[in-house]
């Protein structure tokens, strides 16, 4: 069955340093994957999407990259600021239909 | 800018008793989900309708939940009766229709059934 794996653990960084977080899927090809952010009690936020014919998406102090040999995209927050802290999903995608991995708790120390 | 809306944003019940959710997209969308996420873990699709047809409802427990979207507009979600395990945010999202865009989530109901 398909499987989206995040971080298990969750990631606790200072304020200024790059978090790098982990989607990886297995018995899934997605035509695209998204990055969403997700703050206690809120429903998620896009953030980025990448496609599968993609290596690397930034925006801003954001950047994804997605390598589909590998089955895993990486998300890095670079100079992070403590109003970083979030819970951040991976989303894989194909035709209408998104699923969602259980998301990565980053919490940036100042 | 333009909001998915939802409501009411709390929900406390007793199980076996029947609570509904509502949820206004954004205007022109064409695409309206309903996840459920359970804490600690990602949201999980419910359904999925394409202006007022169902194209995905193949993970909600239809003997319990039924969820329609009879304009195309607005959407309900209903439960009856009410289980403990149900006690979870219901997420509704929308897009404009194209595949691969990005989904527009509302701040979701959060449902605490006792």
């Amino acid at each position: 069955s398909q499987k989206i794996e995040q971080n298990s653990e969750a990631l606790n960084i200072q304020e200024g340093k790059t978090a790098t977080l982990t989607c990886n899927y297995t018995n899934y090809s997605p035509a695209y994957l998204q990055w969403y952010r997700q703050d206690p009690g809120r429903g998620p936020v896009f953030l980025l999407l990448i496609r599968e014919n993609e290596k690397e998406k930034r925006k801003e102090r954001l950047k994804v990259t997605f390598d589909t040999t590998l089955k895993q995209s990486l998300f890095h927050i670079t100079a992070s600021q403590p109003a970083d802290s979030a819970t951040y999903l991976c989303a894989l995608g194909g035709d209408y239909k998104l699923s969602f991995g259980a998301g990565t708790t980053v919490t940036v120390r100042a | 800018e333009a909001e998915v809306a939802q409501s009411p944003r709390y929900k406390i019940t007793e199980k076996s008793q029947a609570v509904a959710f509502w949820c206004d997209p954004i205007s022109g969308h064409a695409t309206l989900y309903w996840y459920r996420q359970i804490l600690g873990q990602g949201p999980e699709l419910l359904v999925q309708f394409q202006d007022e047809s169902v194209v995905d409802d193949s993970q909600l427990p239809k003997d319990r939940f039924s969820a329609e979207r009879l304009k195309g507009v607005d959407s309900t979600l209903k439960i009856q009766p009410a289980e403990l395990g149900d006690s979870a945010m219901y997420l509704c999202a929308s897009r404009p229709g194209t595949a691969n865009e990005k989904l527009f989530f509302g701040s979701g109901t959060q449902l605490s059934v006792l």
